[in-house]
C-alpha cells in the first residue's frame, strides 16, 4: 500500500531564516506531487505541483521554490522566512500520467516563523 | 485562474438533520473530489467522481457529478457529531492540478 510522510510535524522558525520541509511517498512510482498552504481557518492554497523528477510547476509567486530531486521525494524551500509565511503546510500524491486521480495527503507541518 | 465556489462556508444544524453542500465553476473539472478535515490533520478523502453525471455514496455520504462538468455537491444524511469538521471539494484540471474550494465548516448544536 502507499504511504505519505511529512516532517516535521511542527516548526517555529525565526523571521530571516531557511526552511526546508521534506514530503516522500512509498509503494508508487512516479506520483505527481504537490504542495499546499493553509492559513487558519482558510482554504487549501495550491503552491506547487511536480508531474516528474526535476519537473516544477510554481502556482503563486512568493519567496518559496519547490524541488524534486528524487521521484518520490518533494522538498519546500526558502532562503529567508516571512512572518506570512506562517500556516499549515500539506504534502500531497496522486498517480501520475495524466490518470485525473483522487490525491492523498500527509499529516501536515505546522509553520509557526516568529 | 481556475476556481471552485463552494457554499455555504458553514452550517450550523441538529444532529440528525441532513446536510447539503455544492461546488460550482466556470472550468471544466476532469474528477471532483470531496474531502473531510480535522483540526490539526491531513484532509482525508471522501468520494472520488470521475464521470459526468455520476452519482455516489458512501455511507451517509452522497455525492454527484454534475453533467456540465462544471459543479458537485454532497449530501450527509442523518448528521452525527462526528460529521464535525470541514469539508473540501476539489478538482483535477486537465494539466494536473488539483484546485480546492474553500470548505464548507459543519457544526452540529447539541
Amino acid at each position: 500500500s502507499q504511504t505519505i510522510h511529512q516532517w516535521p510535524a511542527t516548526l517555529v522558525q525565526p523571521v530571516g531564516s531557511p526552511l526546508s520541509l521534506e514530503c516522500t511517498v512509498e509503494g508508487t512510482s512516479n506520483p505527481n506531487l504537490y504542495w499546499y498552504r493553509q492559513a487558519a481557518g482558510r482554504g487549501l492554497q495550491l503552491l506547487f505541483y511536480s508531474v516528474g523528477i526535476g519537473q516544477i510547476s510554481s502556482e503563486v509567486p512568493q519567496n518559496l521554490s519547490a524541488s524534486r530531486p528524487q521521484d518520490r521525494q518533494f522538498i519546500l524551500s526558502s532562503k529567508k522566512l516571512l512572518l506570512s509565511d506562517s500556516g499549515f503546510y500539506l504534502c500531497a500524491w496522486n498517480r501520475g500520467a495524466g490518470m485525473n486521480t483522487e490525491a492523498f495527503f500527509g499529516q501536515g507541518t505546522r509553520l509557526t516563523v516568529v | 485562474g481556475q476556481q471552485l465556489n463552494q457554499s455555504p462556508q458553514s452550517m450550523f444544524i441538529q444532529e440528525g438533520e441532513d446536510v447539503s453542500m455544492n461546488c460550482t465553476s466556470s472550468s471544466i473539472f476532469n474528477t471532483w473530489l470531496w474531502y473531510k478535515q480535522d483540526p490539526g490533520e491531513g484532509p482525508v478523502l471522501l468520494i472520488a467522481l470521475y464521470k459526468a453525471g455520476e452519482l455516489t455514496s458512501n455511507g451517509r455520504l452522497t455525492a454527484q457529478f454534475g453533467i456540465t462538468r462544471k459543479d458537485s455537491f454532497l449530501n450527509i444524511s442523518a448528521s452525527i457529531p462526528s460529521d464535525v469538521g470541514i469539508y473540501f471539494c476539489a478538482g483535477n484540471t486537465k494539466d494536473d492540478k488539483i484546485i480546492f474550494g474553500k470548505g464548507t465548516r459543519l457544526h452540529i448544536l447539541p
